[in-house]
């Protein structure tokens, strides 16, 4: 089965700097995507960035970016300038194109503090 | 841009009474998925559904919960007698293709549970 962990519970960061938070997950399958979402104060689920497992590419999304690292099952997701909008929990999720499996597997979430 | 529709965006209800939450999916999409968030911990997938039955469900998908596209616009999800673990958040999402790449969701409807 497939898990998604997010080892960090909460996080701060000062307007305008930069911020990292982690997830690391577990799969047998090759090919598969990644994503974060966004979840603001109205709890509303904002697809933030995505990656394709078969891509060596980080995707990159205005501010957002990530360090996708396949062999280490490794997906990081960097904010840059953040601003006091990015505060907000964000979950890493996973999903498999394998063996007919439609489901986003999620990880607990970070909760993100953006400081003026 | 098109979006998700949910209806309510909050429902109160007593324990043993049905529910039933609202989601206009985004029109040119096939695919569609309940996924639940108890408040505090992370989003859990229910089901999905496609050309009018369910594809995949959960183990927390049990006989009490139902899904319905009744009018190809809405699709639905029953709760057909509430406990109070049953309070949470309740995401519906949608995609045009399978392993929903572009799954959009929409903005939820908080289910409180008395």
């Amino acid at each position: 089965a497939q898990t998604v962990t997010q080892s960090q519970p909460e996080m701060s960061v000062q307007e305008a700097e930069t911020v990292t938070l982690s997830c690391t997950y577990d799969t047998s399958e090759n090919n598969y995507y990644l994503f974060w979402y966004k979840q603001p104060p109205s709890r509303q689920m904002i697809l933030v960035i995505r990656q394709e497992a078969y891509k060596q590419q980080n995707a990159t999304e205005n501010r957002f970016s990530v360090n996708f690292q396949k062999a280490a099952k490794s997906f990081s997701l960097k904010i840059s300038d953040s601003q006091l909008g990015d505060t907000a929990m964000y979950f890493c999720a996973f999903i498999s194109t394998q063996g007919g499996s439609e489901k986003l597997v999620f990880g607990k979430g970070t909760k993100l503090t953006v400081n003026p | 841009e098109p979006e998700v529709t949910q209806t309510p965006s909050h429902q109160v209800t007593q324990m043993g009474q049905e529910v039933i939450l609202r989601c206009v999916p985004i029109s040119n999409h096939l695919y569609f998925y309940w996924y639940r968030q108890i408040l505090g911990q992370k989003v859990e997938f229910l089901v999905s559904f496609y050309n009018n039955e369910i594809s995949e469900k959960s183990e927390i998908f049990d006989d009490q919960f139902s899904v319905e596209r009744p009018d190809g616009s809405n699709f639905t999800l029953k709760i057909r007698s509430t406990k109070l673990e049953d309070s949470a958040m309740y995401f519906c999402a949608s995609s045009d293709r399978v392993a929903h790449t572009e799954a959009f969701f929409g903005q939820g409807t908080r289910l409180t549970v008395v």
